[in-house]
């Protein structure tokens, strides 16, 4: 069993587009994440969720919307897909928030034409 | 202002070759926590290990092993005897008093049959 899946592991799509991944885990955990990694592999924090509630909002375009429709599940959805949006998008999650101890799924890379 | 920098971008070492990944911080919290993730070729990030600020005794796992010094503001992680499936890019992190984890940029370990 995957303890992080995110679905799909490829996006390729043009830009205007609108596209969502989703993330699952089965630990149990109780705050999840959504991490972007760029081309250099740098690792930037989106979103964290913790029961569902959101506890961390970087600066991140509002194009991005995450979701979460209950602690096993955190979403991510892009409006209006850009080509810098390029990048392997990491959902992760911890049993508590911030412990710095997380658990990430495969990541999805996205492509934007 | 935290701050976590790797700054060897590359390394590329032949099997059994011992190799030592550095990782320099900044912080002024006097309680923080080091990490080191690795992320294989297959992409997804592996926990490897999670050390507080007050605890600089050296661990050692199997092949693995980090030197915590803090009069150096250092968390180094050495590899001994390395084999091909080391090869990865390792991140070192840090987490201070605002919760958020602080990555660095990276290094990329090749070790070569």
């Amino acid at each position: 069993d995957t303890a992080v899946s995110q679905t799909p592991k490829y996006l390729v799509t043009q830009m205007g587009n609108d596209k969502s991944i989703k993330c699952e885990q089965n630990l149990g955990h109780d705050t999840m994440y959504w991490y972007k990694q760029d081309s250099k592999k740098f690792l930037k924090i989106m979103f964290s969720y913790n029961n569902k509630e959101l506890i961390i909002n970087e600066t991140v375009p509002n194009r991005f919307s995450p979701k979460s429709p209950d602690k096993a599940h955190l979403n991510l959805h892009i409006n209006s897909l850009e080509l810098g949006d390029s990048a392997v998008y990491f959902c992760a999650s911890s049993q508590l928030p911030n412990t710095g101890e997380l658990f990430f799924g495969e990541g999805s890379r996205l492509t934007v034409l | 202002a935290q701050k976590v920098t790797q700054a060897q971008t590359e390394i590329s070492v032949v099997e059994k070759e011992d190799v030592t990944l550095d990782c320099v911080y900044e912080t002024r919290d006097t309680t923080y926590y080091l990490f080191w993730y690795k992320q294989p070729p297959s992409g997804e990030l592996v926990f490897l290990i999670r050390r507080n600020s007050f605890d600089e005794q050296n661990e050692i796992s199997g092949r693995y092993s980090w030197n915590f010094q803090k009069s150096t503001s250092s968390f180094n992680f050495t590899i001994t005897a390395s084999q091909v499936v080391d090869s990865a890019v390792y991140f070192c992190a840090l987490r201070g008093s605002n919760y958020q984890l602080i990555w660095g940029a990276g290094t990329k370990l090749i070790i070569k049959p």
